[in-house]
């Protein structure tokens, strides 16, 4: 079956260094990945989309790698802020996949 | 921001009672969903919704569930009788770029059953 694996324990960093954060799946082959945000009691929010031909993708402080062959995901984000703390889920999907979030890793960023 | 909109924001119920719960998705949006997540766990996706008929759904989406758009902005699932196991946060989310691509979310209905 299908399965999503995030880190599970909180990632804790110091305000302006760089988070990064790991998706990997097993079992399928996604046409593309998304990550979004979700702050306690609130909807996930949209963050990146990177489909399976892109190698990398930016935008302002957060970059998103996603390696088909590896089947893994890796969400930065650089000069962290503590207004970054949030939990990060990765959903891969697309193509005849329904995306599934995982579990979510927590970030904590200190001042 | 255009933004879902969903009502209420909580709803307690008794075990085996219906409830409806309520979603406005972005207005120009073409496909809708409904997730729920249970304290601690994970989003799970529930059923989606385009072209006004269920176009996929999981396991959890058994008879006991439906989902209507009664007119052009309203989005609804409705739960028959509900169980105790249903108490859960109910997320409503809206698509325009296409299925399953960069889902706006809204704010969750927290549904308790006693």
């Amino acid at each position: 079956s299908q399965k999503i694996e995030q880190n599970s324990e909180a990632l804790n960093i110091q305000e302006g260094k760089t988070a990064t954060l790991t998706c990997n799946y097993t079992n399928y082959s996604p046409a593309y990945l998304q990550w979004y945000r979700q702050d306690p009691g609130r909807g996930p929010v949209f963050l990146l989309l990177i489909r399976e031909n892109e190698k990398e993708k930016r935008k302002e402080r957060l970059k998103v790698t996603f390696d088909t062959t590896l089947k893994q995901s890796l969400f930065h984000i650089t000069a962290s802020q503590p207004a970054d703390s949030a939990t990060y889920l990765c959903a891969p999907s697309g193509g005849s996949y329904i995306p599934t979030f995982g579990r979510g890793t927590s970030l904590i960023v200190h001042p | 921001e255009p933004e879902v909109t969903q009502t209420p924001s909580h709803q307690v119920t008794q075990m085996g009672q219906e409830v409806i719960l309520r979603c406005v998705p972005i207005s120009n949006h073409l496909y809708f969903y409904w997730y729920r997540q249970i304290l601690g766990q994970k989003v799970e996706f529930l059923v989606s919704f385009y072209n006004n008929e269920i176009s996929e759904k999981s396991e959890i989406f058994d008879d006991q569930f439906s989902v209507e758009r009664p007119d052009g902005s309203n989005f609804t699932l409705k739960i028959r009788s509900t169980k105790l196991e249903d108490s859960a946060m109910y997320f409503c989310a809206s698509s325009g770029q296409g299925a399953f691509e960069k889902l706006f979310f809204g704010s969750g209905t927290q549904l308790s059953v006693l």
